[in-house]
Protein backbone atom coordinates (compact mmCIF):
# COMPACT_ATOMS: atom_id res chain seq x y z
CA UNK A 1 0.00 0.00 0.00
CA UNK A 2 1.04 3.49 -0.49
CA UNK A 3 1.52 6.32 1.95
CA UNK A 4 2.20 9.48 1.96
CA UNK A 5 4.43 11.78 4.49
CA UNK A 6 4.08 15.93 5.14
CA UNK A 7 6.71 15.69 8.40
CA UNK A 8 5.89 19.78 8.42
CA UNK A 9 2.85 19.98 10.61
CA UNK A 10 2.80 23.90 9.72
CA UNK A 11 5.10 26.63 7.92
CA UNK A 12 5.42 30.29 8.44
CA UNK A 13 6.29 33.00 5.66
CA UNK A 14 6.70 36.61 5.26
CA UNK A 15 4.17 38.25 2.69
CA UNK A 16 6.41 37.80 -0.79
CA UNK A 17 8.90 35.46 0.37
CA UNK A 18 9.36 31.82 -0.39
CA UNK A 19 8.36 28.57 1.73
CA UNK A 20 8.47 24.85 0.34
CA UNK A 21 6.45 22.32 1.71
CA UNK A 22 7.79 18.48 2.19
CA UNK A 23 6.43 15.78 0.88
CA UNK A 24 7.75 12.10 0.75
CA UNK A 25 5.73 8.88 -0.66
CA UNK A 26 6.45 4.91 -0.37
CA UNK A 27 5.05 2.92 -3.29
CA UNK A 28 6.34 0.16 -5.71
CA UNK A 29 4.49 1.54 -8.67
CA UNK A 30 6.94 2.82 -11.66
CA UNK A 31 3.84 5.41 -12.80
CA UNK A 32 1.65 7.42 -10.78
CA UNK A 33 0.31 11.18 -10.04
CA UNK A 34 1.35 13.52 -7.57
CA UNK A 35 -1.25 16.09 -6.43
CA UNK A 36 -0.76 19.43 -4.45
CA UNK A 37 -3.78 20.36 -2.82
CA UNK A 38 -4.81 23.43 -1.26
CA UNK A 39 -7.81 23.98 1.80
CA UNK A 40 -8.51 27.08 2.90
CA UNK A 41 -10.20 27.68 6.33
CA UNK A 42 -13.82 26.40 5.57
CA UNK A 43 -14.00 26.42 1.79
CA UNK A 44 -12.96 24.03 -0.57
CA UNK A 45 -10.03 21.97 -1.57
CA UNK A 46 -8.89 22.97 -4.65
CA UNK A 47 -5.89 21.35 -6.68
CA UNK A 48 -2.91 23.41 -6.85
CA UNK A 49 -0.52 21.68 -9.24
CA UNK A 50 -0.03 18.06 -10.44
CA UNK A 51 2.98 15.70 -11.40
CA UNK A 52 2.95 12.59 -13.53
CA UNK A 53 5.41 10.27 -12.62
CA UNK A 54 6.69 9.68 -16.29
CA UNK A 55 7.45 13.09 -17.24
CA UNK A 56 11.14 13.95 -15.77
CA UNK A 57 10.43 17.76 -16.11
CA UNK A 58 8.64 19.63 -12.90
CA UNK A 59 5.06 20.76 -13.00
CA UNK A 60 4.79 24.60 -12.98
CA UNK A 61 1.95 26.87 -12.06
CA UNK A 62 2.35 30.49 -11.46
CA UNK A 63 3.97 31.03 -8.33
CA UNK A 64 4.03 27.67 -7.51
CA UNK A 65 5.91 24.70 -8.40
CA UNK A 66 7.21 21.69 -7.69
CA UNK A 67 10.54 19.53 -7.27
CA UNK A 68 9.82 16.50 -8.29
CA UNK A 69 12.54 13.09 -7.07
CA UNK A 70 11.57 9.96 -8.08
CA UNK A 71 14.61 8.28 -7.42
CA UNK A 72 14.36 9.93 -3.47
CA UNK A 73 10.17 9.50 -4.13
CA UNK A 74 10.20 13.28 -2.85
CA UNK A 75 7.90 15.62 -4.23
CA UNK A 76 8.20 19.28 -2.58
CA UNK A 77 5.78 22.40 -3.66
CA UNK A 78 7.71 25.53 -3.89
CA UNK A 79 5.35 28.76 -3.55
CA UNK A 80 7.19 31.98 -4.22
CA UNK A 81 6.14 35.53 -3.56
CA UNK A 82 4.37 34.52 -0.88
CA UNK A 83 0.36 36.44 -0.42
CA UNK A 84 -1.74 36.30 1.95
CA UNK A 85 -4.42 34.35 0.25
CA UNK A 86 -1.93 31.81 -0.08
CA UNK A 87 -2.83 30.66 4.01
CA UNK A 88 -4.01 27.42 4.09
CA UNK A 89 -3.62 23.63 4.80
CA UNK A 90 -1.72 21.93 2.15
CA UNK A 91 -2.12 18.27 1.35
CA UNK A 92 0.30 16.23 -1.09
CA UNK A 93 -1.48 13.16 -2.78
CA UNK A 94 -0.67 10.16 -4.38
CA UNK A 95 -2.92 8.10 -6.86
CA UNK A 96 -1.92 5.16 -8.92
CA UNK A 97 -1.96 5.43 -12.73
CA UNK A 98 -4.05 2.03 -13.19
CA UNK A 99 -7.01 3.53 -10.82
CA UNK A 100 -9.81 5.08 -10.92
CA UNK A 101 -8.72 7.84 -9.30
CA UNK A 102 -8.60 6.93 -5.08
CA UNK A 103 -6.92 9.50 -3.85
CA UNK A 104 -4.06 9.20 -0.87
CA UNK A 105 -3.42 12.32 0.87
CA UNK A 106 -0.61 13.24 3.69
CA UNK A 107 -1.65 14.84 7.03
CA UNK A 108 -1.57 18.52 5.41
CA UNK A 109 1.42 21.45 6.19
CA UNK A 110 -1.03 24.74 7.52
CA UNK A 111 0.92 27.44 5.56
CA UNK A 112 0.65 30.86 7.56
CA UNK A 113 1.27 34.10 5.82
CA UNK A 114 2.55 37.06 7.81
CA UNK A 115 2.07 40.97 6.82
CA UNK B 1 -20.23 24.20 -14.38
CA UNK B 2 -21.42 25.18 -10.75
CA UNK B 3 -19.26 23.02 -8.97
CA UNK B 4 -19.59 19.86 -6.35
CA UNK B 5 -22.44 20.68 -4.11
CA UNK B 6 -22.94 19.36 -0.52
CA UNK B 7 -26.51 19.55 1.85
CA UNK B 8 -26.06 19.91 4.78
CA UNK B 9 -22.77 22.26 5.45
CA UNK B 10 -23.08 21.21 9.28
CA UNK B 11 -25.43 18.46 11.72
CA UNK B 12 -25.52 18.16 15.01
CA UNK B 13 -26.41 15.06 16.34
CA UNK B 14 -26.88 12.57 19.47
CA UNK B 15 -25.13 9.62 19.53
CA UNK B 16 -27.49 6.71 18.06
CA UNK B 17 -29.33 9.10 15.51
CA UNK B 18 -29.09 8.26 11.63
CA UNK B 19 -27.79 10.94 9.82
CA UNK B 20 -28.00 11.36 5.62
CA UNK B 21 -25.84 13.62 3.69
CA UNK B 22 -25.79 14.53 -0.16
CA UNK B 23 -23.63 15.31 -2.54
CA UNK B 24 -24.55 16.80 -6.43
CA UNK B 25 -21.48 15.97 -8.35
CA UNK B 26 -20.86 18.31 -11.35
CA UNK B 27 -23.01 17.66 -13.99
CA UNK B 28 -22.80 14.76 -16.25
CA UNK B 29 -19.02 13.92 -13.77
CA UNK B 30 -19.39 9.80 -14.20
CA UNK B 31 -17.13 9.41 -11.61
CA UNK B 32 -17.99 10.02 -8.02
CA UNK B 33 -16.17 9.79 -4.65
CA UNK B 34 -16.62 9.79 -0.82
CA UNK B 35 -13.38 10.81 1.84
CA UNK B 36 -14.11 11.51 5.16
CA UNK B 37 -11.67 14.08 6.99
CA UNK B 38 -10.76 14.19 10.70
CA UNK B 39 -9.40 16.97 12.75
CA UNK B 40 -5.71 17.76 12.09
CA UNK B 41 -5.76 14.58 9.00
CA UNK B 42 -5.77 13.99 5.53
CA UNK B 43 -9.04 13.17 3.95
CA UNK B 44 -9.05 9.59 3.29
CA UNK B 45 -10.75 7.29 1.15
CA UNK B 46 -14.49 5.78 1.88
CA UNK B 47 -16.03 4.97 -1.38
CA UNK B 48 -16.05 5.51 -5.23
CA UNK B 49 -18.90 5.24 -7.78
CA UNK B 50 -18.85 4.98 -11.62
CA UNK B 51 -22.40 5.84 -12.46
CA UNK B 52 -24.41 4.10 -10.46
CA UNK B 53 -22.29 0.96 -9.68
CA UNK B 54 -20.29 1.62 -6.27
CA UNK B 55 -16.98 -0.22 -7.25
CA UNK B 56 -15.06 -0.16 -3.74
CA UNK B 57 -15.68 0.23 -0.26
CA UNK B 58 -12.70 1.38 2.16
CA UNK B 59 -12.57 -0.91 5.25
CA UNK B 60 -13.23 2.32 6.98
CA UNK B 61 -16.83 1.94 5.71
CA UNK B 62 -18.36 -0.31 8.32
CA UNK B 63 -21.54 -1.54 8.42
CA UNK B 64 -23.35 1.30 9.78
CA UNK B 65 -22.29 3.41 6.76
CA UNK B 66 -23.94 2.59 3.69
CA UNK B 67 -23.94 5.05 -0.10
CA UNK B 68 -25.89 5.21 -3.09
CA UNK B 69 -25.93 6.48 -6.39
CA UNK B 70 -29.00 5.80 -7.42
CA UNK B 71 -28.94 7.36 -10.86
CA UNK B 72 -25.50 7.97 -11.60
CA UNK B 73 -26.12 11.70 -10.52
CA UNK B 74 -26.75 12.50 -6.68
CA UNK B 75 -25.44 10.45 -4.27
CA UNK B 76 -26.16 9.48 -0.59
CA UNK B 77 -24.14 8.88 2.26
CA UNK B 78 -25.86 7.31 5.23
CA UNK B 79 -24.75 6.68 8.66
CA UNK B 80 -26.73 4.49 11.20
CA UNK B 81 -26.73 4.24 15.43
CA UNK B 82 -23.75 7.72 15.10
CA UNK B 83 -21.02 7.29 17.27
CA UNK B 84 -18.72 10.13 18.43
CA UNK B 85 -15.92 8.75 16.72
CA UNK B 86 -17.94 9.05 13.58
CA UNK B 87 -17.40 13.25 14.39
CA UNK B 88 -15.67 14.42 11.07
CA UNK B 89 -16.05 16.62 7.59
CA UNK B 90 -17.11 14.39 4.77
CA UNK B 91 -15.63 15.23 1.92
CA UNK B 92 -17.65 14.52 -2.10
CA UNK B 93 -15.45 14.70 -4.60
CA UNK B 94 -16.99 14.09 -8.67
CA UNK B 95 -14.68 13.78 -11.93
CA UNK B 96 -15.36 13.31 -15.40
CA UNK B 97 -13.98 9.69 -16.56
CA UNK B 98 -11.90 9.04 -19.47
CA UNK B 99 -8.67 8.16 -20.02
CA UNK B 100 -5.87 11.15 -18.95
CA UNK B 101 -8.35 12.31 -16.69
CA UNK B 102 -6.72 12.67 -13.17
CA UNK B 103 -8.09 15.76 -11.80
CA UNK B 104 -11.40 15.55 -8.69
CA UNK B 105 -13.38 18.49 -8.06
CA UNK B 106 -13.95 18.54 -4.16
CA UNK B 107 -17.39 20.10 -2.68
CA UNK B 108 -17.46 22.26 0.32
CA UNK B 109 -17.79 19.25 3.04
CA UNK B 110 -20.17 18.42 5.80
CA UNK B 111 -19.16 18.84 8.60
CA UNK B 112 -20.79 15.97 11.60
CA UNK B 113 -20.13 16.47 15.10
CA UNK B 114 -22.16 13.58 17.18
CA UNK B 115 -22.88 14.54 20.94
Amino acid sequence: AQTVTQSQPEMSVQEAETVTLSCTYDTSESDYYLFWYKQPPSRQMILVIRQEAYKQQNATENRFSVNFQKAAKSFSLKISDSQLGDAAMYFCAYRSRDSWGKLQFGAGTQVVVTP
Amino acid sequence: DTGVSQDPRHKITKRGQNVTFRCDPISEHNRLYWYRQTLGQGPEFLTYFQNEAQLEKSRLLSDRFSAERPKGSFSTLEIQRTEQGDSAMYLCASSPGGAGVVEQYFGPGTRLTVT
